[in-house]
């Protein structure tokens, strides 16, 4: 089955700074890559996705980049700020229109003043 | 929009008993998504509904976990018989027809003794 990926387990950067967490997936058939955002004690908040058929998404400060041939994607945060700090999950499906998210095991994205 | 709700919000169980989690989605979105998040395992995909009818349980563990979808304002997850193991936040997504943002409720955090 689907197996998702993400490199880095913690990430520290300081404030004004840029971000960057990679994920990786095996199965090319998978078409819906989202991002999503954990503030300690919380839920899963969804902030970014990107579907297969474009390999770039921008949303404010932030940007999804998707490398099919590679199997990778990426969240790209710009001007960090404080309240960024949480851990995102990113997640990968083979339905465009509804279906399960394989998750991966979660960035935990520390901004130092 | 109160977005999705999930009840209780934390149970405490021992070793045998029956635990049944609440869920109703957000009002108007036709899918249902469960999911589990533990620190080993990560978030994994439970089961999954659609206009009230099962999709795909293919995460479901095959004994003492069931799950159903009575009517479009809410779903169960029961557990029979709950183990250690057991212990998780227990999470459930909802998401419109024909669109793939899974929107995420707080999460029920059980715990098995």
């Amino acid at each position: 089955g689907e197996k998702v990926e993400q490199h880095e387990s913690t990430l520290s950067v300081r404030e004004g700074d840029s971000a960057v967490i990679n994920c990786t997936y095996t199965d090319t058939a998978s078409s819906y890559f989202p991002w999503y955002k954990q503030e300690a004690g919380k839920s899963l908040h969804f902030v970014i996705d990107i579907r297969s058929n474009v390999d770039r998404k921008q949303s404010q400060r932030l940007t999804v980049l998707l490398d099919k041939k590679a199997k990778r994607f990426s969240l790209h945060i710009t001007a960090t700020q404080p309240e960024d700090s949480a851990i995102y999950f990113c997640a990968a499906s083979m339905n465009y229109n509804q279906g399960k998210l394989i998750f991966g095991q979660g960035t935990k994205l520390s901004i130092k003043p | 929009n109160a977005g999705v709700i999930q009840t209780p919000r934390h149970k405490v169980t021992g070793k045998g008993q029956e635990a049944t989690l609440w869920c109703e989605p957000i009002s108007g979105h036709s899918a249902v998504f469960w999911y589990r998040q533990t620190i080993v395992q990560g978030l994994e995909f439970l089961t999954y509904f659609r206009n009230q009818a099962p999709i795909d349980d293919s995460g479901m563990p095959k004994e003492r976990f069931s799950a159903q979808m009575p009517n479009q304002s809410h779903s169960t997850l029961k557990i029979q018989s709950t183990q250690p193991q057991d212990s998780a936040v227990y999470l459930c997504a909802s998401s419109l027809v024909d669109q793939d943002t899974q929107y995420f409720g707080p999460g029920t955090r059980l715990l098995v003794l």
